[in-house]
């Protein structure tokens, strides 16, 4: 079975550019995340998706970030413009139904390091 | 608002100890723990899950207990080796919730 798949693995920009990161969660996962790893801290996420409907985005800063999951499969999410303090490894994670009780587990991609110089 | 600690942050001990992480949680109230191995460069690997409803759970060499009473959970490593070298994470989902709260870590280290 392939694992969740993350692009591009590494990335580098400027601060005020913009960037955009890639997902495939594992076939038939219903629910998608995206977390954000800064250094030395556990993830937090940012957005969850239920199919192609957004669950839970309380912690994504809308002003600058964005997500979609357009037929509830691939997810794409998105930084414009970067600030500094979005240096992170961005991981996306995919489970069988994220709403479900009792809980399945959630599987990670590699998650994609980005310095924002 | 959950939280979740773990002790130590770091730990580095000789290769062969059986070894104890520490996680704390201030909300009893949860659905899952699940316990997590995190390489450098690479994303997380699921090591032990623990329903709110059971006590333990075990896998090779690893074995994870949960006390929700006390809102802690122990990752026990018995016969560390150099490969188990990596960070540690635990998470919980907050009952009436589906997100995991992680905590920081332990940085591990097994010296041959």
């Amino acid at each position: 079975e392939a694992g969740v798949a993350q692009s591009p693995r590494y990335k580098i920009i400027e601060k005020r550019q913009s960037v955009a990161f890639w997902c495939n969660p594992i076939s038939g996962h219903a629910t998608l995340y995206w977390y954000q790893q800064i250094l030395g801290q556990g993830p937090k996420l940012l957005i969850q998706f239920q199919n192609n409907g957004v669950v839970d985005d309380s912690q994504l800063p809308k002003d600058r970030f964005s997500a979609e999951r357009l037929k509830g499969v691939d997810s794409t999410l998105k930084i414009q413009p970067a600030k500094l303090e979005d240096s992170a490894v961005y991981l996306c994670a995919s489970s069988l139904d994220g709403l479900a009780v009792p809980m399945y587990e959630q599987y990670f991609g590699p998650g994609t390091r980005l310095t924002v110089t | 608002k959950q939280e979740v600690t773990q002790i130590p942050a770091a730990l580095s001990v000789p290769e062969g100890e059986n070894l104890v992480l520490n996680c704390s949680f201030t909300d009893s109230a949860i659905y899952n723990l699940q316990w997590f191995r995190q390489d450098p460069g690479k994303g997380l690997t699921s090591l032990l899950l623990i329903q709110s409803s059971q006590r333990e759970q075990t896998s090779g060499r690893l074995n994870a207990s949960l006390d929700k009473s006390s809102g802690r959970s122990t990752l026990y490593i018995a016969a560390s080796q150099p490969g188990d070298s990596a960070t540690y994470l635990c998470a919980v989902i907050p009952s009436g919730t589906y997100k995991y709260i992680f905590g920081t870590g332990t940085r591990l280290k097994v010296l041959a």
